[in-house]
Formats: C-alpha cells, sequence, structure tokens
C-alpha cells in the first residue's frame, strides 16, 4: 500500500535534548512538507522541500532544521532552541507539479510532548 | 498571499440533519480548494478539491462543495449528518504553483447529537 509513515507515534523530549521525528513516503511524490499543528488552531507550515536536496522554510521555521538527501525521507529535527515544541507535527507529500501537486496526503502524524 | 477563514469555531448539529461548514478565501487568480477532516490525534484525509470546471464538486463519504467565484467562498455541505463525521473540517487554498504549499483555515469542529 503507498502512503506516508510517521514514527514515532508519541515522542517525549528532555530540556536541551533534540528530537528527530521521522516522515517517509512510497508515493514517489516530489514535495515534501512538516506543519506543526497546536490545539484548537490550524495546520502551521515548518518546512518543505520540492526536490531533494533542497528545502525553504515555512511560516514557522526558527528552533527547527530538515534534511532531504532521499526522494522518500524528510526527517524533522526539534532542536534545544525550541521553547516550545509540544504539539502535533504532521507530515505531508505531494506529487509537487501542476494543479494536482496541490494536493497533500497526510501522515497519521507525532505527538511531541515535553518532559 | 493566500488565506483562508473558517468562520465557524464548533458547529453541533443532530444526526441526520443538514450540515453546512463556511469557508472563505482570498486569492488573487483562481484558487486551487480543498476540504480536509481529520479525526482526533490522527491525520488529514482530503475529502475533495477543487481546481477547474463544474463548480460544485463530490467528494468522499457523502460530502459536496461548491464554488462560488464572486462569494470567495467554498462551502462544504452534506444532506445527512452521520455520527461518525464528528471530525475536524479543515477548508485549504492552493498557491497554483509548483510548489503545492497550501494554506489552511483554523478548522471546524463538528459535534454530532444523537
Amino acid at each position: 500500500d503507498g502512503g506516508i509513515t510517521q514514527s514515532p507515534k508519541y515522542l517525549f523530549r528532555k530540556e536541551g535534548q533534540n528530537v528527530t521525528l521521522s516522515c517517509e513516503q512510497n508515493l514517489n511524490h516530489d514535495a515534501m512538507y512538516w506543519y506543526r499543528q497546536d490545539p484548537g488552531q490550524g495546520l502551521r507550515l515548518i518546512y518543505y522541500s520540492q526536490i531533494v536536496n533542497d528545502f525553504q522554510k515555512g511560516d514557522i521555521a526558527e528552533g527547527y532544521s530538515v534534511s532531504r538527501e532521499k526522494k522518500e525521507s524528510f526527517p524533522l529535527t526539534v532542536t534545544s532552541a525550541q521553547k516550545n515544541p509540544t504539539a502535533f507535527y504532521l507530515c505531508a507529500s505531494s506529487m509537487g507539479a501542476g494543479a494536482y501537486g496541490e494536493t497533500q496526503y497526510f501522515g497519521p502524524g507525532t505527538r511531541l510532548l515535553v518532559l | 498571499a493566500q488565506s483562508v477563514t473558517q468562520p465557524d469555531i464548533h458547529i453541533t448539529v443532530s444526526e441526520g440533519a443538514s450540515l453546512e461548514l463556511r469557508c472563505n478565501y482570498s486569492y488573487g487568480a483562481t484558487p486551487y480548494l480543498f476540504w480536509y477532516v481529520q479525526s482526533p490525534g490522527q491525520g488529514l484525509q482530503l475529502l475533495l478539491k477543487y481546481f477547474s470546471g463544474d463548480t460544485l464538486v463530490q467528494g468522499i463519504k457523502g460530502f459536496e462543495a461548491e464554488f462560488k467565484r464572486s462569494q470567495s467562498s467554498f462551502n462544504l455541505r452534506k444532506p445527512s449528518v452521520h455520527w461518525s463525521d464528528a471530525a475536524e473540517y479543515f477548508c485549504a487554498v492552493g498557491a497554483g504553483t509548483n510548489a503545492g504549499k497550501s494554506t489552511f483555515g483554523d478548522g471546524t469542529t463538528l459535534t454530532v447529537k444523537p
């Protein structure tokens, strides 16, 4: 089955610790995205990547970093500089070209909690 | 820059009643419009999308939406709501570029009364 997987489902971070959230897709999509969702709020874009080895900052990139070394993988690192990391993190992908590239397919999410 | 407004934060309907969720967008050109549904603790699932052509689009689970350019709206409707429709619903507008970078509304939470 094609789709997007995110791991882990729950992640706990200690003060001063960097943690990495995994996102893998087997849809052969060019574009991938990371969103943050806080209770009662919509999705806010953290980073996105249109092609391997290239990525762009979204609206709330501070305190986060990403890499795109492979087409199918787009891991997100929450660094110690992110002072309020508790949130639900969603990864998405899209074909990335033309009108149909606008349709995003979402993973099941990772909930990050601070200890 | 594009933007999306979902005026209703929370809507409660009785099971079997009709539903309309409102979405207003702001974008200079013809937008790509989407409705997604999210169950608690889950990712988002695409309900339907509008790119061009017929302004009334059909989606999954019996949902439909109508694009009204004059009103900058893309309201989601369902004639008869089921208890399993209780969820959060997000409207999104795409930029029409290769980035596929959509802007999402803040969502509307739907509660279904028995």
